[in-house]
């Protein structure tokens, strides 16, 4: 069974302060993608990495893919309130054959104080 | 670009009454998943459609079913209720193909918030 687990589980820093978010399995996944879901509303897809070592940056949040493909990281710079919400990483299930199936992460919800 | 619409938005009902959850993905899009959203276990897949097929169905009770029509648009049902079905029910789209390539992007709608007293 694929299963992915992230930490910490909740995370309240100040404005202004770095932090990383990891995603760790015993499964190796051929991609892993992150969102970020704010109250209210559904998940949004904010990076998909692929290969094994990668790096991606979007604005202040760097993702990394481990090189064996089991494990990744969301590190984020300087954050801000707007930054708040409840991130996830989630990898495709490879034992349904043609599917876009999904295995979610446990989440991590991070606050922002100003 | 119409995003993924998701009706109703919330729903409160009560046990042994069924419900149907409506979702209309992104314009051309074909593959529609069901995920179940609760504190406790997080997001879990419930099935996949894609050109009006069931493709995969994850580890649900029967009572829950879903259906595509043939303008993509999804519907999920949950029979006779219990009241560990409430939680918020995401429907997400993707192009799909029939090879069925996961690193697609999802794109979630903002749920059906499903509460059962």
């Amino acid at each position: 069974t694929q299963l992915l687990e992230q930490s910490p589980q909740f995370l309240s820093i100040q404005e202004g302060e770095n932090l990383t978010v990891y995603c760790n399995s015993s499964s190796v996944f051929s991609s892993l993608q992150w969102y970020r879901q704010e109250p209210g509303e559904g998940p949004v897809l904010l990076v998909t990495v692929v290969t094994g070592g990668e790096v991606k940056k979007l604005k202040r949040l760097t993702f990394q893919f481990g090189d064996a493909r089991k494990d990744s990281s969301l590190h984020i710079t300087a954050a801000q309130t707007g930054d708040t919400g409840l991130y996830l990483c989630a990898g495709p299930n490879v034992h349904g054959g043609a599917t876009n199936k999904l295995i979610f992460g446990t989440g991590t919800l991070l606050a922002v104080q100003p | 670009k119409a995003g993924v619409t998701q009706t109703p938005r919330y729903l409160i009902k009560t046990r042994g009454q069924q419900v149907t959850l409506s979702c209309s993905p992104i314009s051309g899009h074909r593959s529609v998943s069901w995920y179940q959203q609760t504190p406790g276990q997080g997001l879990q897949f419930l099935f996949e459609y894609f050109s009006e097929t069931q493709r995969n169905k994850g580890n649900f009770p029967g009572r829950f079913s879903g259906r595509q029509f043939s303008n993509s648009r999804s519907e999920m049902n949950v029979s006779t209720l219990e009241l560990g079905d409430s939680a918020l029910y995401l429907c997400a789209s993707s192009l799909g193909t029939l090879g069925g390539a996961s690193n697609q992007p999802q794109h979630f709608g903002d749920g059906t918030r499903l509460s059962i007293l």
